[in-house]
């Protein structure tokens, strides 16, 4: 079962504009992860931000938190075409003795047109 | 380069053959996993491992089978493949489970005719 929902689904913007894409998850977290998936590649690991944080950066990235609201975003500012990708959101799944297999949304497929 | 290698990355079947995926990682990973990932659903968890001679079951594992003799090498069986396992296979490993970032394989892209 999907543990995370990306939204949108699919985005669409022009080279140097900000692209937000939001994860909504359903039950407590130690972290979220998100990952981009190039065309017919693997994923890439981005940015894991552990449930103490609220923000965190990492170059042209930004993502936030908020527990309360079982919600992350994934902010791309100054977009360029090679951000052309699916984004992932991930969430380690809570088992009876410890934190374990990773669970997906179904991811938010982003197009930067030059 | 250390990271996740994958074999082979396309492969076409008939149904009923049997095949097997290979994976190996190099960076002394316990934790090593298999998804599918199919058109609007995300990655789905097949089988998983959290170290030699220990597997279990994900979300998705009827007709795959796994094991793991070696710390390095996590191969995916498919015993009688059918159209329904077209797919794209990704192997992945991780240091710590739950607390630290996945790293994954290129993929095999499986169609099953």
């Amino acid at each position: 079962s999907q543990q995370g929902e990306e939204d949108p689904q699919a985005l669409s913007i022009q080279e140097g504009e900000n692209a937000t894409m939001n994860c909504s998850y359903k039950t407590s977290i130690n972290n979220l992860q998100w990952y981009r998936q190039n065309s017919g590649r693997g994923l890439v690991h981005l940015i894991l931000i552990r449930s103490n944080e609220r923000e965190k950066h990492s170059g042209r990235l930004r993502v936030t938190l908020d527990t309360s609201k079982k919600s992350s975003s994934l902010l791309i500012t100054a977009s360029r075409a090679a951000d052309t990708a699916s984004y992932f959101c991930a969430t380690p799944e809570e088992t009876t003795d410890s934190w374990g297999k990773l669970q997906f949304g179904a991811g938010t497929q982003v197009v930067v047109t030059p | 380069n250390a990271g996740v290698t994958q074999t082979p990355k396309f492969q076409v079947l008939k149904t009923g053959q049997s095949m097997t995926l290979q994976c190996a990682q190099d960076m002394n990973h316990e934790y090593m996993s298999w998804y599918r990932q199919d058109p609007g659903m995300g990655l789905r968890l097949i089988h998983y491992s959290v170290g030699a001679g220990i597997t279990d079951q994900g979300e998705v594992p009827n007709g795959y089978n796994v094991s793991r003799s070696t710390t390095e090498d996590f191969p995916l069986r498919l015993l009688s493949a059918a159209p329904s396992q077209t797919s794209v296979y990704f192997c992945a490993s991780s240091y710590s489970p739950g607390y630290t970032s996945y790293t994954f394989g290129s993929g095999t892209r499986l169609t099953v005719v």
